[in-house]
C-alpha cells in the first residue's frame, strides 16, 4: 500500500500569512492527489484535484503543486474561514490513502 | 443536486454486526464508483473500500484494517450503496461517510455514527 506522509501535523498562523502543507508519497502517484479541507462537524470538502487544479468555487488563494512523490498545498493569504484541518488524498492505486492531516490554528 | 444520505449507524457490542446504507440521488448512480471512508472521534480520515460500477466489473477493494470483516455492495435499482460490517471491534467506532467522484467533484454524505462498546 502507498503511504502518505503529511507535514506539519499542526501549525499556528495569523490572518494574512502564507501557509504551506506538504504530502510525500511512498512511491510515485503521478498527479492522482487531492487536497481537502475539513471543519468541525462537517464532511471534507475538496479544494484541489489532480495535484494542481482548483476545484470550482474554491478561492484562488488556494493552490496545489507537485507530482510523483512530493506535493504541496499553499494558502497565499490565510483568511479567518481557513482555520480548519487539511488532508491530502492519493487515489492512484486500487486503494486510497489519506495523509494524517494538518490542523491550521489561529496564532 | 448530488446527494448522498447514509443511515444505519448505532451502538453495537464488540463482535456484533451492522449494515450501513447510503442512498444516492442527483447523478447516474449505476455508472459511479462508490467508496466508504471513516473517521474515528478526533482522528483523521481512513479509506475503507470501494465498489466499481457494474459496467466496470463491479469489483471491490478494501483497506487492510477491514479486509475480511467488511463487505461493500450496491443495488443500482435502488441507487443504494451498502457496507456490511461483521466482527466489529472497538477500533471500528467512527463516523462513516459514503463518497463518490461525480463529474468534476468529490461528493460526501453527512456520515452515520457507529459506536462499538460493551
Amino acid at each position: 500500500d502507498i503511504q502518505m506522509t503529511q507535514s506539519p501535523s499542526s501549525l499556528s498562523a495569523s490572518v494574512g500569512d502564507r501557509v504551506t502543507i506538504t504530502c510525500r508519497a511512498s512511491q510515485g502517484i503521478g498527479n492522482d492527489l487531492g487536497w481537502y479541507q475539513q471543519k468541525p462537524g462537517k464532511a471534507p470538502k475538496r479544494l484541489i484535484y489532480a495535484a494542481s487544479s482548483l476545484q470550482s468555487g474554491v478561492p484562488s488563494r488556494f493552490s496545489g503543486s507537485g507530482s510523483g512523490t512530493e506535493f504541496t498545498l499553499t494558502i497565499s493569504s490565510l483568511q479567518p474561514e481557513d482555520f480548519a484541518t487539511y488532508y491530502c488524498l492519493q487515489h492512484n492505486t486500487y486503494s486510497w490513502t489519506f495523509g494524517q492531516g494538518t490542523k491550521v490554528e489561529i496564532k | 443536486e448530488v446527494q448522498l444520505v447514509e443511515s444505519g449507524g448505532g451502538l453495537v457490542k464488540p463482535g456484533g454486526s451492522l449494515r450501513l446504507s447510503c442512498v444516492a440521488s442527483g447523478f447516474s448512480f449505476n455508472y459511479a464508483w462508490m467508496s466508504w471512508v471513516r473517521q474515528a472521534p478526533g482522528k483523521g480520515l481512513e479509506w475503507i473500500g470501494r465498489v466499481k460500477s457494474k459496467s466496470d466489473g463491479g469489483t471491490t477493494d478494501y483497506g487492510t484494517p477491514v479486509k475480511g470483516r467488511f463487505t461493500i455492495s450496491r443495488d443500482d435499482s435502488k441507487n443504494t450503496l451498502y457496507l456490511q460490517m461483521n466482527s466489529l471491534e472497538t477500533e471500528d467506532t467512527a463516523l462513516y461517510y459514503c463518497t463518490s467522484f461525480v463529474l468534476s467533484n468529490h461528493y460526501w454524505g453527512q456520515g452515520t455514527l457507529v459506536t462499538i462498546s460493551s
